[in-house]
């Protein structure tokens, strides 16, 4: 089955410790992107992948970091969380940048 | 810098009521629209999106979609909604080419109500 797979589903942690969260997807899509979603102001990309080894910044960068080392995975680290980045976050893939996203399922961090 | 307004950020209908949702934005280029749902906790699909062609879009679910380029529109119509399109409403855009950037607005809340 297609899909773009997000782990883990839901996170809590504490404000400084490092984490990452993973995305795949299983489709050969070439882009990637993740977004942050937060009520009232809609999702918010953080950073974007057109292929692999190619990153760029998106709107909400500050606090990220991301690689793409491999086509099927895209992960999220945040070196060092505040509870600023306590949020709702998708990783979405497609093949090319203008064409329809699929969105994984979510994942919802909490820091404390 | 580019933006995406959606003017309705809570809609509340009652079901067979028709259904508007507004969608501006302020790129001057060549652009792809989409429009995304969220329905509860779940991830966000694609209800139809418009590259080039015939303005008028349709998308699944009975939505459709027109795009007015004079006035940087993209608004999202359903003629009788139902109390399982209570969702959230994304629109979206994408400049022409390779820019790897789309741009999402706020979000519309739509409750029906039954």
């Amino acid at each position: 089955e297609a899909q773009v797979t997000q782990n883990p589903r839901y996170l809590i942690t504490v404000t400084g410790k490092k984490l990452t969260v993973t995305c795949s997807q299983n489709m050969n899509h070439e882009y990637m992107s993740w977004y942050r979603q937060d009520p009232g102001l809609g999702l918010r990309q953080i950073y974007y992948s057109m292929n692999v080894e190619v990153t760029d910044k998106g709107d909400v960068p500050e606090g990220y970091k991301v690689s793409r080392k491999e086509k099927r995975n895209f992960p999220l680290i945040l070196e060092s969380p505040s509870p600023n980045q306590t949020s709702l976050y998708f990783c979405a893939s497609t093949w090319r940048n203008n064409s329809p996203l699929h969105f994984g399922n979510g994942t919802r961090l909490t820091v404390t | 810098a580019q933006s995406v307004s959606q003017h309705n950020h809570h809609v509340i209908l009652s079901e067979a009521a028709s259904l508007e949702l507004g969608c501006n934005y302020s790129y001057g280029g060549t652009v792809n629209l989409f429009w995304y749902v969220q329905y509860p906790g779940q991830h966000l699909q694609l209800l139809l999106k418009y590259f080039s062609g015939d303005p008028l879009v349709k998308g699944i679910k009975g939505f459709e979609a027109e795009f007015i380029k004079s006035k940087f529109s993209f608004n999202l119509r359903k003629p009788s909604v139902q109390w399982s399109d209570t969702a959230e409403y994304f629109c979206a855009v994408n400049q022409g080419g390779n820019t790897g950037k789309l741009i999402f607005g706020q979000g519309t809340t739509l409750q029906v109500k039954p």
